[in-house]
């Protein structure tokens, strides 16, 4: 079975600081996807960042940037120079390469930037 | 690229009404799309995954009958919740997946609608 683990349900940084979000999955595959989601209070679903498990180099899109640790199946997210617009719920999640694509989500963090 | 609307954003309706609510993939052709459910600070609970021109595959527990799901074309998948009742209240969004890659489009993502409010009273 699949499963995607975020420990962190609420997490608050100070404006213009740097903070990570934790994520930790499981899965028997060796080829997947890994992707990190935000959901401002809009509740639009807007894709963060996206790292193919094949590739040992961490992705990175301007202020973001991951973690990603195969053998310890964790891929946390670092937001550097926190902004105010960062605040939303964030939801990691994966995807097996080849398999119709279902996602597998974590249960999200919420992430408040602090003026 | 990847913009994916969803219509109507908010609808309210009656008990015992059935409510469509349609999902667009605007600049790219959709293989597959997804329709999920969102209750309040929770995740996003699948509930069908839908290929074109095929019948959709519903998740367990959810039923087919209620969630009608029809994916007419690379570009359209309608979800029409029929004789609605108070506890089908909640957040749906419909995600698409391309079927090419091209641009800053891949097809291992899932690209999301802004979401439908759909409250029944």
């Amino acid at each position: 079975a699949q499963t995607v683990t975020q420990s962190q349900p609420e997490m608050s940084v100070q404006e213009a600081e740097t903070v990570t979000l934790s994520c930790t999955y499981d899965t028997s595959e060796s080829n997947y996807y890994l992707f990190w989601y935000k959901q401002p209070p809009s509740r639009q679903m807007i894709l963060v960042i996206r790292q193919e498990a094949y590739k040992q180099q961490n992705a990175t899109e301007n202020r973001f940037s991951v973690n990603f640790q195969k053998a310890a199946k964790s891929f946390s997210l670092k937001i550097s120079d926190s902004q105010l617009g960062d605040t939303a719920m964030y939801f990691c999640a994966f995807t097996l390469f080849n398999t119709g694509n279902q996602f597998y989500f974590g249960t999200g963090t919420s992430l408040t930037v602090i003026p | 690229g990847a913009v994916v609307s969803q219509h109507p954003s908010r609808v309210i309706c009656k008990s015992g009404t059935s409510v469509k609510i349609e999902c667009r993939s605007l600049d790219f052709q959709a293989t597959t799309m997804f329709w999920y459910r969102q209750f309040p600070k929770q995740s996003l609970m699948l509930m069908a995954t839908s290929n074109e021109g095929s019948k959709a595959t519903y998740e367990q527990g959810v039923e087919k009958d209620k969630f009608l799901i029809n994916h007419a074309s690379l570009t359209l998948s309608t979800l029409t919740v029929t004789s609605a009742h108070p506890e089908d209240s909640s957040f749906y969004i419909c995600s698409a997946r391309p079927g090419l890659a091209g641009g800053r489009v891949s097809t291992d993502t899932q690209y999301f609608g802004p979401g439908t409010r759909l409250t029944v009273l």
